[in-house]
């Protein structure tokens, strides 16, 4: 069973850089066929795709994020990274890691169970 | 970017009843590209339908999903007291974008 789990800080000052670590256990991120993602949620709101990178490195970012968003992966410790930065408090919110499948038909089929950052001084 | 506009954003139904959640994409989606999310109180979105009509593993039959082009929809046959949630529409065509949400509450 694959589970991933969310890791970083909870409390951002504005203006810094928010970094968040997703670990996945019960499989490898180097096994291929699969991106995988950040997804937010602003409090009470719905929810808002981030980016993805697949274990070669490469990566695809929401147009609206992207000048600020650098994912990474690290597949010796099979984990992949968010950064986030010049954060403001309209990026407090609850952030998951997640998997989409690569194929024809594609999805999220794994959650992590999502962590709360808060952008305050 | 393609938006998903989800309606209604509340639905009260009660127990038994059948709920009907539509998405509307802002152009064509393929209906390969078009998935639905169940996410309650505190937790992670759950997979529910994927390719607008296959259900995820272990996913009732009362869950049912069609559609295409731009009119997609969410069936759920029987309510049972497990399914009031929120649920969310989702794409991959352009990028990825998710619907607003709609609440399935209790009459």
């Amino acid at each position: 069973q694959v589970q991933l789990q969310e890791s970083g800080p909870g409390l951002v000052k504005p203006s810094q850089t928010l970094s968040l670590t997703c670990t996945v256990s019960g499989g490898s991120i180097s096994s291929g066929g699969y991106y995988w993602s950040w997804i937010r949620q602003h409090p009470g709101k719905g929810l808002e795709w981030i980016g993805y990178i697949y274990y070669s490195g490469s990566t695809y970012y929401n147009p609206s994020l992207k000048s600020r968003v650098t994912i990474s992966v690290d597949t010796s410790k099979n984990q992949f990274s968010l950064k986030l930065s010049s954060v403001t408090a309209a990026d407090t919110a609850v952030y998951y890691c997640a998997r989409e499948l690569m194929n024809q038909l594609p999805n999220f089929d794994y959650w992590g169970q999502g962590t709360l950052v808060t952008v305050s001084s | 970017e393609i938006v998903l506009t989800q309606s209604p954003g509340t639905l009260s139904l009660s127990p038994g009843e059948r709920a009907t959640l539509s998405c509307r994409a802002s152009q064509s989606v393929s209906s390969s590209y078009l998935a639905w999310y169940q996410q309650k109180p505190g937790q992670a979105p759950r997979l529910l339908i994927y390719g607008a009509s296959s259900r995820a593993t272990g996913i009732p039959d009362r869950f049912s999903g069609s559609g295409s082009g731009t009119d997609f929809t969410l069936t759920i046959s029987r309510l049972e007291p497990e399914d009031f949630a929120v649920y969310y529409c989702q794409q991959y065509g352009s990028s990825r974008t998710f619907g607003g949400g709609t609440k399935v509450e209790i009459k």
